[in-house]
């Protein structure tokens, strides 16, 4: 596609719901990036895919949080048993070479209540 | 984000210029971005830096010091719509191709 895109745009979970968010990475793009955001903050690194690998899962906060990306192109970041302190806009980014930079998609926003 | 260093908040006249300085780690440096993020919106390329110097681009001018760890966005001749947090992310050699982000730095262009 022509740009990274995300669903769904906004998400409210009930506190201990599951819940699964979507990343449609540039068609081509072979690094695939997991990053939150919270309000007024820069965005934190969750996890890192190259192709299917996961080659960095450093940033998860917790093992509520799991990602895949499984043929190497669309990618679902899973958070199981919400809490309020995961209510963040997720935000996606592909890469091709990842020398200039990442191309970000709009973000989920997800609010836990 | 750890160890990048970028002020929370700047006000600015439109037509003015304004500075927004950032410092990074220095260890294991492999390059340093800048992203302009409007409110509920993507982050969005503005530039890269890798050798020291100034890199101009229309109203747009980011510089590096790698022997400082600093890096500065510049931009010129302020207009309205360039309201907006502008984000310092460092790439470390060690660390692959992700980013880590300073806290951004939220800009208020003021007629």
């Amino acid at each position: 596609g022509a740009g990274v895109s995300q669903s769904p745009r906004y998400k409210v979970a009930k506190r201990g719901q599951d819940v699964a968010l979507r990343c449609d990475p540039i068609s081509g793009h072979v690094s695939l990036f997991w990053y939150q955001q919270a309000l007024g903050q820069g965005p934190e690194f969750l996890t890192y895919f190259q192709n299917e690998a996961q080659l960095d899962k450093s940033g998860l906060p917790s093992d509520r949080f799991f990602a895949e990306r499984p043929e190497g192109s669309v990618s679902t970041l899973k958070i199981q048993r919400t809490q309020q302190e995961d209510s963040a806009v997720y935000l996606c980014a592909s890469s091709l070479a990842g020398d200039h930079g990442y191309t970000f998609g709009s973000g989920t926003r997800l609010t836990v209540v | 984000g750890q160890n990048i260093d970028q002020p929370t908040e700047m006000t600015a006249t439109e037509g003015a210029i304004v500075q927004i300085n950032c410092t990074y780690q220095t260890s294991g440096f492999n390059g340093l971005f800048w992203y302009q993020q409007h409110a509920g919106e993507a982050p969005t390329f503005l530039s890269y830096n890798v050798l020291d110097g100034l890199e101009e681009k229309g109203r747009f001018s980011s510089f590096l010091s790698r022997s400082k760890g600093y890096s500065y966005l510049l931009l010129k001749e302020l207009q309205m719509k360039d309201s907006a947090s502008y984000l310092c992310a460092e790439k470390i050699k060690a660390a692959g191709n992700k980013l880590t982000f300073g806290g951004g730095t939220r800009v208020l262009v003021k007629p």
